[in-house]
């Protein structure tokens, strides 16, 4: 069975304060691994795919990265709208596109 | 993610009462799928559907809960005789091709069941 786990649960930050948060996923065959945001009483807002090791890609203060069991969303001097929950999701080969979600990582940068 | 249409926003059932949820997908895309979100959980697969065809249905309550996709007008969630432990977020999201491509949500429809 594919699982997502992401660390930490909840990361708090001060402003300009760079950091780390980590998936570590299981799956047969890794079709791709996805990034989604969060705001409270929204929909997840599509960040990143990523789809082989080694792979990276950036968006103005973010990046994530891929290795063969984890992935990486780094954060590069956050402001307060970086404040979200960040989500990490894995579609497994031949799995009818479905997506495995973690349970995602609570984001909270202090101006 | 605005393309993706979701009605509506809150809705509040009895129980022993139907919910009727709704997506329309975005303009272009044909496979949707439909998501719950419990609180403190993660998202969880429920099905994945295309026009007129369940595709994977793997994750979906094997009774009170069904889906379609018809082939005019959007794609409905049903839940017969909700019951308390059905209050949740639901999210559909919709993608142009089948696998390796994001997935673009809607804003969910949040069910409270009293």
């Amino acid at each position: 069975e594919d699982q997502v786990t992401q660390s930490p649960e909840a990361l708090r930050l001060q402003e300009g304060e760079s950091s780390s948060l980590n998936c570590s996923y299981t799956v047969s065959g890794l079709r791709g691994l996805f990034w989604y945001r969060q705001d409270p009483g929204k929909g997840p807002e599509f960040l990143f795919t990523l789809y082989s090791a080694g792979e990276e890609k950036e968006k103005e203060r973010l990046k994530a990265t891929l290795t063969k069991k984890e992935s990486f969303l780094h954060i590069t001097a956050p402001k307060p709208e970086d404040s979200a929950t960040y989500l990490c999701a894995v579609q497994a080969d031949g799995a009818n596109s479905k997506l495995t979600f973690g349970k995602g990582i609570t984001l909270s940068v202090r101006p | 993610n605005a393309g993706v249409m979701q009605n509506p926003r809150h809705l509040v059932r009895r129980r022993g009462q139907e919910a009727r949820l709704r997506c329309s997908p975005m303009k272009g895309h044909s496979h949707v799928y439909w998501y719950r979100q419990l609180p403190e959980e993660g998202l969880k697969f429920m099905v994945y559907l295309q026009k007129e065809n369940i595709i994977d249905e793997s994750g979906m309550p094997k009774e009170r809960f069904s889906a379609e996709f018809p082939k005019e007008g959007p794609s409905i969630l049903r839940i017969q005789q909700v019951v308390r432990g059905d209050s949740a977020a639901y999210f559909c999201a919709s993608s142009p091709l089948d696998g390796g491509t994001e997935a673009f949500f809607g804003q969910g429809t949040r069910l409270t069941v009293v």
